[in-house]
């Protein structure tokens, strides 16, 4: 059973500061994603990893940074958290041959103040 | 480019009723569908996949390539359907793209 575990469910943070979101995964999946869900808009993608060290960026990396230095760990970075950063950020896994689910984590509800 | 539509954002049905939520996609190639859903307080789970052509708890999505569709359907909703449903795209490279989700409110 694929374990992706957000250590942070809930945070507040406030305008400005710099913010951390940590993903862990225990299944080696090769691929790591973070999403950003908004009532309306769905998940949107921000970044993904497909190796250690590797990114690309998804639909909306503005304002986040991503940091994969081991291949369990995915971190989420916003350098100066704003307002508009306040949401539902979504970990996810998945394989590269044959990854044809992705798993979620818990995820981990932002409010910037 | 690679995009996924879901028409209804909120949904309303008793309890017995038919259910279809409606999921549209543009691709050039030939893409992978799934059907993601999120009950109230868990995570984002897999509920069906195109290519494995199976029901779960009674759902069924067909791939329609000429309408470009993949819709979810169930006969008899029941209250435990209420959820958070997201049709969802794999194609090129190891990317997912999802549509903005449809709320299903099963109603007794």
């Amino acid at each position: 059973d694929v374990k992706v575990t957000q250590s942070s469910r809930y945070l507040v943070k406030r305008t400005g500061e710099k913010v951390f979101l940590e993903c862990v995964q225990d299944m080696d999946h090769e691929n790591m994603f973070w999403y950003r869900q908004d009532p309306g808009l769905g998940l949107r993608l921000i970044y993904f990893s497909y190796d250690v060290k590797m990114k690309e960026k998804g639909d909306i990396p503005e304002g986040y940074s991503v940091s994969r230095e081991k291949k369990e760990r995915f971190s989420l970075i916003l350098e100066s958290a704003s307002t508009n950063q306040t949401s539902m950020y979504l970990c996810a896994t998945a394989e590269v041959w044959g990854g044809n689910t992705i798993y979620f984590g818990e995820g981990s509800w932002l409010t910037v103040v | 480019a690679q995009r996924v539509t879901q028409p209804e954002k909120l949904l309303s049905v008793f309890k017995g009723a038919p259910v279809e939520l409606k999921c549209n996609y543009s691709y050039s190639g030939s893409p992978e569908l799934f059907w993601y859903v999120q009950y109230s307080r868990q995570r984002l789970q897999l509920l069906l996949r195109h290519i494995s052509r199976e029901s779960i708890k009674g759902f069924t999505a067909d791939l329609n390539k000429g309408e470009t569709s993949f819709h979810l359907k169930k006969p008899f909703a029941q209250e435990e359907d209420s959820a958070m449903y997201y049709c969802a795209l794999k194609g090129y490279g190891q990317n997912f793209v999802f549509g903005p989700g449809t709320r299903l409110s099963v109603l007794p």
